[in-house]
């Protein structure tokens, strides 16, 4: 069965620390694996899209490496507007779909 | 450009009535959407239309319908709602130049009774 998992579901770090989540998958064909942000009330916004093992990207305060079977994300100097649930979803499977994860729910502590 | 926008918004209905979410992008995408998330759980394939004038099957597609109805415009018809059917449905589209990403609507936020 396709899945992408998370860890941890959780964070509340404080502002300006690093935030460090990741996400873990298991599909029957990989494509690619991206990163969407989604803000209460509002639809996932894409971050980034990473192609192979080894891959990293960084986008502003946003590192990405994507490892085998999984992706770890990084958020430096975290700012409450960063508070947001984060996606990982793979673009692979059977039918070629975004498969997502459950998320982790980023909550920064001024 | 407006993007991807969804209507309604909110909407409460009693088991067993019909209603039709509708959505509409401006960005000349082929590939369309229906999403449903629920309390704890990531987005669930409801149906795609990978072209103006095909849909198919998603994960979860049983009690919905779905029109293609032209290159811009791509609804879920709900014929009997289930208080099961209760969730946040969210419409996405992508293009053929954009890698994958899925760019994403705000959301109908349905409630079934």
């Amino acid at each position: 069965e396709n899945q992408v998992e998370h860890s941890p579901h959780f964070l509340g770090p404080q502002q300006g620390d690093v935030a460090s989540m990741s996400c873990t998958y298991s599909v029957s064909r990989f494509n690619n694996l991206q990163w969407y942000r989604q803000n209460t009330g509002m639809g996932p916004k894409h971050l980034l899209s990473m192609y192979s093992a080894g891959y990293e990207k960084q986008k502003g305060r946003l590192n990405a490496t994507l490892l085998k079977n999984g992706s770890s994300l990084y958020i430096t100097a975290v700012q409450p507007e960063d508070s947001a649930t984060y996606f990982c979803a793979v673009y692979g499977g059977a039918t070629n779909k975004l498969i997502f994860g459950t998320g982790t729910l980023l909550a920064v502590q001024p | 450009n407006a993007g991807v926008t969804q209507t309604p918004k909110f909407q409460v209905l009693k088991t067993g009535q019909s209603m039709t979410l509708q959505c509409a992008q401006d960005m000349n995408h082929n590939s369309m959407y229906w999403y449903r998330q629920d309390p704890g759980m990531g987005l669930r394939l409801i149906y795609y239309s990978a072209s103006e004038g095909t849909t198919d099957k998603g994960e979860v597609p049983n009690g919905y319908n779905v029109s293609r109805l032209n290159k811009r415009e791509f609804s879920l018809r709900l014929e009997s709602a289930a208080p099961s059917q209760t969730s946040v449905y969210f419409c996405a589209s992508n293009g053929r130049w954009t890698g994958n990403e899925q760019f994403f609507g705000p959301g109908t936020r349905l409630t079934v009774l």
